[in-house]
């Protein structure tokens, strides 16, 4: 199956500095690109959908001025968590949108545990 | 809009005993179905999906799912569990005009005890 790969998969911050993570589709081209946000015990919330070569769509409360998204090239998203402050500490996780299929399928990375202090 | 509800949150099930696992949605064009399994600090990894065709599909570890159309329902089942079942388990919905966005539901926490 399709491989996602997320870098890193821990890290830990101080208060008010920024924090990147990198989302790669390893064996396939993704056009778009999934990021979501997962609380401890709690369900996926999807943040934005991120698209090769244009702006990001972000779901309604999600700041995009805090979490900037970059969709670069068909195999690389990155999310940037700016002036990370505590309530940011979170399990993020991304997904990438198979072209290869006749159908939709989202293949998710293993995710990456930011923790601010 | 399109909502997805799994009934239980926790799920407590002894050793070799079947479970099921309730999923029901709501949405008014066709959908796809997907049930995802989670371990401790992992990603999700696809246990199965529904496109089209046969409504009952099946993984490869003994999971089952069944897609009622009727009852908005695609519930998970298993005969018989293992203690190696133990994971979070996501419902999710995706419609086929919504560009491949998943709904989750809020997930269901089986756990397997000997």
């Amino acid at each position: 199956g399709a491989v996602v790969s997320q870098h890193p998969s821990r890290v830990i911050c101080k208060s008010g500095t920024s924090v990147k993570i990198e989302c790669r589709s390893l064996d396939f081209q993704a056009t778009t690109m999934f990021w979501y946000r997962q609380f401890p015990k709690q369900s996926l919330m999807l943040m934005a959908t991120s698209n090769e070569g244009s702006k990001a769509t972000y779901e309604q409360g999600v700041e995009k001025d805090k979490f900037l998204i970059n969709h670069a090239s068909l195999t690389l998203s990155t999310l940037t968590v700016t002036s990370a402050h505590p309530e940011d500490s979170s399990f993020y996780i991304c997904s990438a949108l198979s072209l290869m299929k006749t159908y939709n399928e989202q293949f998710f990375g293993p995710g990456t545990r930011l923790t601010v202090l | 809009a399109q909502s997805v509800t799994q009934l239980d949150s926790q799920v407590p099930v002894f050793e070799e005993a079947p479970v099921e696992l309730r999923c029901n949605y709501s949405s008014s064009v066709s959908v796809y179905l997907f049930w995802y399994v989670q371990y401790p600090n992992q990603g999700l990894q696809l246990l199965l999906k529904y496109l089209s065709g046969s409504t009952l599909v099946e993984s490869i570890n003994g999971f089952e799912a069944e897609f009622n159309k009727s009852q908005t329902s695609f519930h998970l089942r298993k005969p018989s569990v293992h203690i190696s079942d133990t994971a979070e388990y996501f419902c999710a919905v995706s419609e086929g005009n919504q560009g491949g966005k998943l709904i989750f539901g809020q997930g269901t926490e089986l756990s397997v005890k000997p």
